[in-house]
């Protein structure tokens, strides 16, 4: 079953501007992790936060994770066109391998 | 890294038939591997878990007797979407879970259409 839910559904911003998403989940997690799908092809794994974790940083990406509202946002710094894609959230529970995800936010960047 | 192959890319098909699609995992043995379905503009759904030498279990509501799952080796899982019908078109995606390591790998995922 679907857990998370992101929003927007879809963002377009200007090259060099700042995206920011959000998902929500309604059980508890062991984790939380966002992807990246680039139109008909698989999933790449961006970052993984941990229920312990309230933020954690990748490059140009910035995770917070709110296990209280149950919450999670991604951000984007500093845009590109390259970041076109659509974002998914995805929560994997305590003792399970299975992520379950989110409707996902389709991002558009403006060169 | 862990690479996931997953074969064909794409397969347009006829009503009735059935089509076979692969996952393999090339570098790690995937004791477990899933496989996911996703509708245009849609999220990822979960269709089965595939475990290496026993019977896949499925999600609520995927017909099991449909969506065959072969998990004989720890480097292969496939899905054979039998007596294919047109509303089975989608985008099926595989992953594997690398023991050693996390997360989830996944595959580059199957369009298939069925006129």
């Amino acid at each position: 079953s679907q857990q998370g839910e992101e929003d927007p559904q879809a963002l377009s911003i200007q090259e060099g501007e700042n995206a920011t998403m959000n998902c929500s989940y309604k059980t508890s997690i062991n984790n939380l992790q966002w992807y990246r799908q680039n139109s008909g092809r698989g999933l790449v794994h961006l970052i993984l936060i941990r229920s312990n974790e309230r933020e954690k940083h990748s490059g140009r990406l910035r995770v917070t994770l709110d296990t209280s509202k149950k919450s999670s946002s991604l951000l984007i710094t500093a845009s590109r066109a390259a970041d076109t894609a659509s974002y998914f959230c995805a929560t994997q529970g305590a003792g399970s391998y299975q992520l379950t995800f989110g409707k996902g936010t389709k991002l558009s960047v403006i060169p | 890294g862990a690479v996931v192959s997953q074969h064909p890319s794409w397969v347009i098909c006829k009503s009735g038939t059935s089509v076979k699609i692969e996952c393999r995992s090339l570098d790690f043995q995937a004791t477990t591997m899933f496989w996911y379905r996703q509708f245009p503009k849609q999220s990822l759904m979960l269709m089965a878990t595939s475990n290496e030498g026993s019977k896949a279990t499925y999600e609520q509501g995927v017909e099991k007797d449909k969506f065959l799952i072969n998990h004989a080796s720890l480097t292969l899982s496939t899905l054979t979407v039998t007596s294919a019908h047109p509303e089975d078109s989608s985008f099926y995606i595989c992953s594997a879970r690398d023991p050693l390591n996390s997360p989830l790998h996944f595959g580059n995922g199957t369009r298939l259409t069925v006129t």
